[in-house]
């Protein structure tokens, strides 16, 4: 069973607000994803680390921003939101080890920007 | 370059059977299949690598066919649990293991 958290399940707020969206992991996993879905449709990757201190943009340009200062932590924050950030975002890691790994996921964060 | 899933949808009684295949221009180094039931997270199923293996899961297998750069998801004798989206995704580069995922194959199970 995977442990990859994330908070706040939802969360509604108006324009021009600081969020933080949080994602924890417990299994010590390098690698860690962050990636955006809209309803009924396929996920994109925003953002992508390797290990602390490393962190990479994905396919999808988002005005969101990535830290990751501990192994098992992976905000993501957006500094003013807009009624364009609405949307679900994923959090994944994957094992560290040698080959393709399986990523887990979190449940998600259900993003509305009033 | 995302991969294309077909069918777009599909629908069927249980213990009937299915396919869903997975196509990418590129060539392709790995294959991720998963599930998304709706409101939840994706779920892993499995991992195809390159060299045409097949794997299973319970009644669902795969297989990937690196000459036609396609990899096909076999559902056999469909339970109702295995209704959900399907998503495949692609590794951009040998290694990379950053996904491009398919727009998905919604799959219903009706008794």
């Amino acid at each position: 069973e995977a442990d990859i958290y994330q908070t706040p399940r939802y969360l509604v707020i108006g324009t021009g607000k600081k969020i933080t969206l949080e994602c924890s992991q417990t299994m010590g996993h390098d690698k860690m994803y962050w990636y955006q879905q809209d309803p009924g449709m396929e996920l994109h990757l925003i953002h992508y680390s390797y290990g602390v201190n490393s962190t990479e943009k994905g396919d999808l340009s988002s005005e969101s921003t990535v830290s990751r200062i501990r192994t098992e932590h992976f905000p993501l924050t957006l500094e003013s939101a807009r009624p364009s950030h609405t949307s679900q975002y994923l959090c994944a890691s994957s094992a560290n080890r040698p080959g393709n790994q399986p990523q887990h996921f979190g449940d998600g964060t259900r993003l509305s920007i009033l | 370059q995302q991969p294309v899933q077909s069918p777009q949808a599909v629908i069927l009684r249980e213990g009937e059977d299915a396919v869903i295949n997975c196509s990418s221009s590129k060539a392709l180094y790995s294959v991720h299949w998963y599930r998304q039931k709706h409101g939840e997270a994706p779920v892993f199923l499995m991992i195809l690598l390159k060299g045409g293996e097949q794997k299973g899961h319970e009644k669902i297998s795969a297989s990937f066919n690196e000459k036609k750069q396609q990899s096909s998801l076999y559902l056999t004798a469909s339970q109702l649990s295995y209704s959900g989206t399907y998503f495949c995704g692609t590794e951009k580069g040998g290694g990379s293991e950053k996904l491009v995922f398919g727009k998905g194959t919604k799959l219903t199970v009706n008794p």
